[in-house]
């Protein structure tokens, strides 16, 4: 159980365009949803967090018009890279947390490698 | 100075080897502490949590906290080559604007060579 995917495993696209990454809780409900990028042997850096129906909370330094956040649903979030550049390039993960869960836990999707040209 | 810092190695230890890795912190809300293990290219998985001070066995890995010390280690013995990964720690606090929020040291690299 706790199975949390993640598509695209992987994207390369061109300067300028938007990139679409879908989190999606395979089998339980995810109130609260985490977005992570995490550059080559560097640790995962918190973009925002979204909970499922209202507006997500963004990390001191995190363009929120850059990189918007959907969370539809108990079990869909939506990262959306838009106007894409070089320097956003990076791993994006995303987490899912029950909502029973008392003390944190989140489960990991498996990631979505984004390269920029 | 980050909220939590962890050495990122890299680490080199031969199959068979008790491998010692360490976390320091410097906020003294967190409560919860994890352990995570990231293979190349994937997500982390979660190895083991500890709530508050204390250790926690699970087959060969042990975590510790000493919350006074605001340190935690995790212990692996016997290690094995399927070990080899990149091993994060994480913390949590149960209060405040902070709940949930996971803070994560750096990663440290481990290889376990046979």
């Amino acid at each position: 159980g706790a199975v949390v995917s993640q598509h695209p495993s992987w994207v390369i696209c061109k300067s300028g365009t938007s990139v679409k990454i879908e989190c999606r809780s395979l089998d339980f409900q995810a109130t609260t949803m985490f977005w992570y990028r995490q550059f080559p042997k560097q640790s995962l850096m918190l973009m925002a967090t979204s909970n499922e129906g209202s507006k997500a909370t963004y990390e001191q330094g995190v363009e929120k018009d850059k990189f918007l956040i959907n969370h539809a649903s108990l079990t869909l979030s939506t990262l959306t890279v838009t106007s894409a550049h070089p320097e956003d390039s990076s791993f994006y993960i995303c987490s899912a947390r029950p909502g029973l869960a008392g003390w944190g836990e989140q489960f990991f999707g498996p990631g979505t490698r984004l390269t920029v040209l | 100075q980050k909220e939590v810092e962890q050495d990122p190695g890299p680490l080199s230890v031969p199959e068979g080897a008790i491998v010692s890795l360490n976390c320091t912190y410097s906020n003294s809300a967190f409560q919860y502490f994890m352990w995570y293990r990231q293979y190349s290219r994937k997500g982390p998985e979660l190895l083991m949590y500890t709530y508050s001070s204390g250790n926690k066995e699970d087959g060969r890995f042990t975590a510790q906290v000493d919350k006074s010390s605001k340190y935690i280690s995790l212990f692996i013995r016997d290690s094995q080559p399927s070990d080899s990964a990149t091993y994060l720690c994480a913390m949590s606090a149960n209060r405040g604007s902070t709940l949930g929020r996971l803070y994560f040291g750096r990663g440290t690299q481990l290889t376990v060579w046979p």
